[in-house]
């Protein structure tokens, strides 16, 4: 099982500042790899696949880098709807696997 | 517009069965593959199975492997998760989710939940 590990855990950051959530794969998953965006009592929101690739509808301050086993998931300029958890999952490889989540909070 | 309402939550006892539905609406449920993913309480995400377009390919998180089965009624628009042999460490919500494409991809559209509660 590929092993996804987020960090930091928790991310405090000033509405207006940039953010940058980090996912490390155990093995390299290629370019498989997807960022989903949670808020409490909601499901979770696709923002990113294929590690750079916006979903439908994703504002352009969300961008995804990355390839192989080292990701990041850029929010250029939080605004207040931003803050909420951040998970990434890899499909390169079965059984599917997700990171523990980032939680970004206002600072 | 995509719609996925899930529903057979409830409470049941550790060592029995439960079926959670998933119905569709809004694409063409035929030709895409769907998931299940599970949240405990306070807790992150975690990938259950997945089934694709046709249903002739299944895969499931060991967690879960032999105990609960995915399947899907392309006719009726419909996902099912046939869960047995419960655990109280399967107490979550489960979300039912569309695959962006026929199968094992990122998933783009999801339902709202059913919440499991495994407890005596």
């Amino acid at each position: 099982e590929r092993v996804m590990t987020q960090s930091p855990a928790t991310l405090s950051v000033s509405p207006g500042e940039r953010a940058a959530l980090s996912c490390r794969a155990s093995q390299s998953v290629g370019s498989n790899l997807a960022w989903y965006q949670q808020k409490p009592g909601q499901a979770p929101r696709l923002l990113i696949y294929r590690a750079s690739t916006r979903a439908t509808g994703i504002p352009a301050r969300f961008s995804g880098s990355g390839s192989g086993t080292e990701f990041t998931l850029t929010i250029s300029s939080l605004q207040s709807e931003d803050f909420a958890v951040y998970y990434c999952q890899q499909y390169n490889y079965w059984p599917l696997t997700f990171g523990g989540g980032t939680r970004v909070e206002i600072k | 517009q995509v719609q996925l309402v899930e529903s057979g939550g409830g409470v049941v006892q550790p060592g029995r069965s439960l079926r959670l539905s998933c119905a569709a609406s809004g694409f063409t449920f035929s030709s895409y593959g769907m998931h299940w993913v599970r949240q405990a309480p306070g807790k992150g995400l975690e990938w259950v199975a997945a089934i694709s377009y046709d249903g002739s390919n299944k895969n499931y998180a060991d967690s879960v492997k032999g105990r609960f089965t995915i399947s899907r009624d392309n006719s009726k628009n419909t996902l099912y998760l046939e869960m047995n042999s419960l655990r109280v460490e399967d107490t979550a919500v489960y979300y039912c989710a569309k695959d962006q494409v026929a199968y094992g991809y990122s998933c783009d559209d999801w339902g709202h939940g059913t919440l499991v509660t495994v407890s005596s």
